[in-house]
């Protein structure tokens, strides 16, 4: 079936920090691929989307791109700032008719010291 | 826009008595309207997803329902609330394959 695996948190990371978040997928077809941030207390955002092999998605200095090879999207950021400090959910889309559903990871909690 | 309206923000109730978390839609008519909920350490759990109005599916077995009485309207409900129904409540609409959240709901169940 349609899975997404996350590595597991919690990170911490020193300010300026180069971060990654493994994300790797299982899928039938080409599904589209997406991170989104969530805040504390808040709901989550989309962060960025990749829809297609080899696309890179990138948003407030965040990349990742869709690697169909490998089945991964993972998250990379060169230098992370304290207001990165949020939980990182990576998501892939699974075509269902007409309700598409997201299938989730875990998340992985993100900490960024000063 | 795509805003969604959930309320209220924080919600501390008794084990046994009734739940009814709500979400509006603004902007947009016809939406996918999603509750999800998020537990410490288990991510993103779907629980019921809408595609129009009066049409529910449930994603688990669970102690909550959920029902959709208008277009940008949909609700959460329980009718005696257990301890392991608390977490944080969240509403998403979704666009094609692009998903749009409320601000949450924290639920405590004491």
């Amino acid at each position: 079936g349609n899975s997404v695996t996350q590595m597991e948190g919690p990170v911490t990371l020193s300010e300026e920090a180069f971060l990654t978040i493994n994300c790797t997928y299982t899928a039938t077809g080409y599904p589209s691929l997406f991170w989104y941030v969530q805040y504390p207390g808040e709901g989550l955002q989309l962060l960025l989307k990749a829809t297609k092999a080899d696309d890179k998605g990138s948003n407030k200095g965040f990349e990742a791109t869709y690697r169909k090879e490998t089945t991964s999207f993972h998250l990379e950021k060169g230098s992370v700032q304290v207001s990165d400090s949020a939980v990182y959910f990576c998501a892939l889309n699974r075509n269902a008719g007409n309700n598409r559903k997201l299938i989730w990871g875990l998340g992985t909690s993100l900490a960024v010291n000063p | 826009s795509q805003t969604i309206h959930q309320w209220p923000a924080t919600l501390v109730q008794p084990v046994g008595s009734p739940l009814s978390l709500e979400c509006t839609v603004e902007g947009t008519s016809n939406p996918n309207l999603y509750w999800y909920r998020q537990a410490a350490g288990r991510g993103l759990q779907l629980l019921f997803y809408s595609v129009g109005i009066g049409q529910i599916s449930s994603e688990v077995p669970q102690n909550l329902s959920a029902s959709r009485p208008q277009d940008r309207q949909f609700i959460l409900s329980s009718k005696k609330l257990l301890l392991s129904d608390s977490g944080f409540y969240l509403c998403a609409r979704q666009v094609g394959t692009e998903a749009f959240f409320g601000q949450g709901t924290r639920l405590t169940v004491v």
